[in-house]
């Protein structure tokens, strides 16, 4: 399997619930980003690893807790969400970071709280 | 930090008409611009890009011109068919690391 996989495509979950969003690639790629996509807004980026060490926290809530076990993989554990979390979540990973290196982006995951 | 402006849509366009998606930006230095474009339900995928000044990223007859001096990066396609419909971002590497900062996107609608 080629590109960035994301499961589950769609979650539904309760305010007290936790729940994980799962990302893959098989790129070969040294760098993965979770970003947040909320209807009207630009797209918000919420946590970078670089080489599965996390270089970059964007004032993210700590309901939200990432995990990145290998280089092929990142992790978004999610606890005691609001209605406001609900947006579309974004895997991408691209070769290195840097400023000329686009993105490889998933297909998301459509989180719905209740 | 950088910043991207994008005009508002949607755009409503019949098809074979011509398309220009406007972007500005905000940054230090001479950043890497990019266009995405998300088709319904799909992620994001890398439509074209540019890394300096006056460079011309061009993809699916889709372009787009690095210019310095009015610090934007158009999107043009000279006859858009109707599976051009989706949405398009525009977006802005930022700092020594590249984060891509994005637009709030475009959304075109081709008509028949």
């Amino acid at each position: 399997e080629t590109g960035v996989t994301q499961t589950p495509r769609h979650l539904v979950m309760g305010m007290t619930n936790k729940k994980s969003l799962k990302c893959e690639q098989h790129l070969g790629h040294n760098a993965m980003y979770w970003y947040k996509q909320s209807a009207k807004k630009p797209l918000e980026l919420m946590f970078v690893y670089s080489l599965e060490e996390r270089v970059e926290n964007n004032s993210v809530p700590s309901r939200f807790s990432p995990e990145c076990p290998n280089s092929s993989h990142l992790f978004l554990h999610l606890h005691t969400l609001q209605p406001e979390d609900s947006a579309l979540y974004l895997c991408a990973s691209s070769q290195d970071r840097g400023p000329s290196y686009g993105y490889t982006f998933g297909s998301g995951t459509r989180l719905t709280v209740v | 930090g950088n910043s991207v402006t994008q005009m508002e849509g949607p755009v409503t366009l019949s098809e074979e008409a011509f398309l220009t998606i406007n972007c500005t930006y905000t940054a230090t230095g001479y950043p890497s611009l990019f266009w995405y474009v998300q088709y319904p339900g799909e992620g994001l995928q890398l439509l074209l890009k540019a890394t300096k000044a006056d460079d011309k990223g061009s993809n699916k007859g889709f372009e787009a011109t690095y210019r310095k001096e009015t610090t934007s990066f158009h999107l043009e396609k000279g006859s858009v068919q109707v599976s051009d419909s989706a949405v398009y971002f525009c977006a802005v590497g930022e700092g020594s690391q590249g984060n891509l900062i994005f637009g709030k996107g475009t959304k075109l609608s081709v008509k028949p």
